[in-house]
């Protein structure tokens, strides 16, 4: 089965780091996709994982670990538009469509 | 730079109506999704193509049917809406499976079935 678990809400303070954790159970693993989703909107592509490590795209970061089965995605110097939720998806083998998780709920407060 | 685009944007329907949402991509994107999207259910995959010609039924199909005949487009139609279907549908195209190819998404639909 497919599977995937990330917490519902989070709240940080504006300037702070906050770290988004995501774990995974999927029938065969070719990459992870973190989406950012401002309420009333789509969701919009932030990053992807292949290989384990972590990826760096100015204040956001994802990380992988695939004997874990985890990732997070990393968030500095938070602004008050970073609320949205974030969304942590797997795209497991063949043709198999990406599954997403739940998403987080991500409130930054001033 | 459309990217991709959802018709219509909002719609209410009366319980038992029929209708079609339009989903088109400009990208030349082999793969394209239906999703609907509902408070603290995240997004359910309804139905997928991956390619001209070819649907698949995702987590969700039920009550829900699609035709991909060109590749540019790909349609979500409700044969009888039930006010279980009221969501936020949300359809998405990729260019290939490959890992490094990120899915795009339109800008919704938002559907009310009274």
């Amino acid at each position: 089965g497919q599977n995937i678990d990330q917490p519902t809400e989070m709240t940080a303070t504006e300037g702070a780091i906050v770290q988004i954790n995501c774990t995974y159970q999927t029938s065969g693993f070719n990459g992870l996709f973190w989406y950012q989703q401002h309420a009333g909107e789509a969701p919009t592509f932030l990053s992807y994982n292949v290989l384990d490590g972590l990826e760096e795209k100015g204040r956001f970061s994802s990380f992988l670990s695939r004997s874990k089965g985890y990732s997070y995605l990393l968030l500095k110097e938070l602004q008050m538009k970073d609320s949205a939720s974030y969304l942590c998806a797997v795209l497991p083998s063949g043709n198999t469509p990406l599954v997403f998780g739940k998403g987080t709920r991500l409130s930054v407060i001033a | 730079n459309a990217g991709v685009t959802q018709t219509p944007k909002f719609r209410v329907l009366k319980t038992g109506q029929s209708m079609t949402l339009l989903c088109a991509q400009d990208m030349n994107h082999e793969y394209m999704y239906w999703y609907r999207q509902d408070p603290g259910m995240g997004l359910r995959l309804i139905h997928y193509s991956v390619g001209e010609g070819t649907t698949a039924k995702g987590e969700v199909p039920d009550g829900y049917n699609v035709s991909r005949l060109k590749k540019q487009n790909f349609l979500l139609g409700l044969e009888s809406a039930a006010p279980s279907q009221t969501s936020v549908y949300f359809c998405a195209s990729r260019a290939g499976q490959g890992a490094r190819t990120p899915q795009h998404f339109g800008d919704g639909t938002r559907l009310s079935i009274l």
